[in-house]
């Protein structure tokens, strides 16, 4: 079962720049796609942005200026950064995997994901 | 707001069976699968039901899922105290093509 570990700065000032980092262990990155979510009482969940095994990026289009998403396949990890915080960007982060399944319908091929394994959160807050 | 809509609170007494539903709309749910995800006390999501009405491997059949149109629902038979926990639907969007999910429904045991 892949596990995930997540690290950054919990502490930030507004204006400042988010960074957080997702580690992929009990499996190679380059087998799923990757999502960042984070959850707030005020939002509830909220889906960031995803980055697929080949690279692609999807972004949540409210965070899309300000939002980075990368992958180190070297490390096996990949990455969020969201510039000019404010306090509406406090909240818990997670990282997680993206199963990824392929199949052929008749004879039309077809590929869909989703959201299975979940890293511990990261809380983090955005206060002056 | 949330972009699927959850009732926030459901309860029920141990052995009982409950239903929450979620509701969205034509690019979420009325395309695409919907998957269901419990949450404990201080922990992260933890995957429930996949691909509408799937459990993962670990997941009691006591737990299922089903989708018709633009609305899901998820149904705990066999109510167990260790079942109190918050519990979220998501599905893919393809307007905003990114995940969108559920308010959440905080399930009491009585």
């Amino acid at each position: 079962q892949v596990q995930l570990q997540q690290w950054g700065a919990g502490l930030l000032k507004p204006s400042e720049t988010l960074s957080l980092t997702c580690a992929v262990y009990g499996g190679s990155i380059t087998d799923y796609s990757l999502s960042w979510i984070r959850q707030s009482p005020r939002q509830g969940l909220e889906w960031v942005g995803q980055i697929s095994h080949g690279g692609g990026t999807k972004y949540n289009p409210s965070l899309k200026s300000r939002l980075t998403v990368s992958l180190d396949t070297s490390k096996n990890q990949f990455s969020l950064k969201l510039t000019s915080v404010t306090a509406a960007d406090t909240a818990v982060y997670y990282c997680a995997t993206e199963t990824v399944v392929r199949g052929v319908y008749i004879t039309t091929p077809y590929s869909y994901s989703y959201i299975d394994v979940w890293g511990k959160g990261t809380t983090v807050a955005v206060s002056s | 707001q949330s972009v699927l809509t959850q009732p926030p609170s459901a309860s029920g007494t141990p052995g009982q069976r409950v239903t929450i539903s979620c509701s969205g709309g034509s690019p979420n749910i009325g395309k695409n699968f919907v998957y269901w995800y419990q949450q404990l006390p201080g922990a992260a999501p933890k995957l429930l039901m996949y691909r509408s009405s799937q459990r993962p491997s670990g997941v009691p059949d006591r737990f299922s899922g089903s989708r018709s149109g633009t609305s899901a629902s998820l149904a705990i038979s066999g109510l167990r105290s260790e079942d109190e926990a918050e519990y979220f639907c998501a599905a893919w969007d393809d307007s905003l093509s990114g995940w969108v999910f559920g308010g959440g429904t905080r399930l009491t045991v009585l």
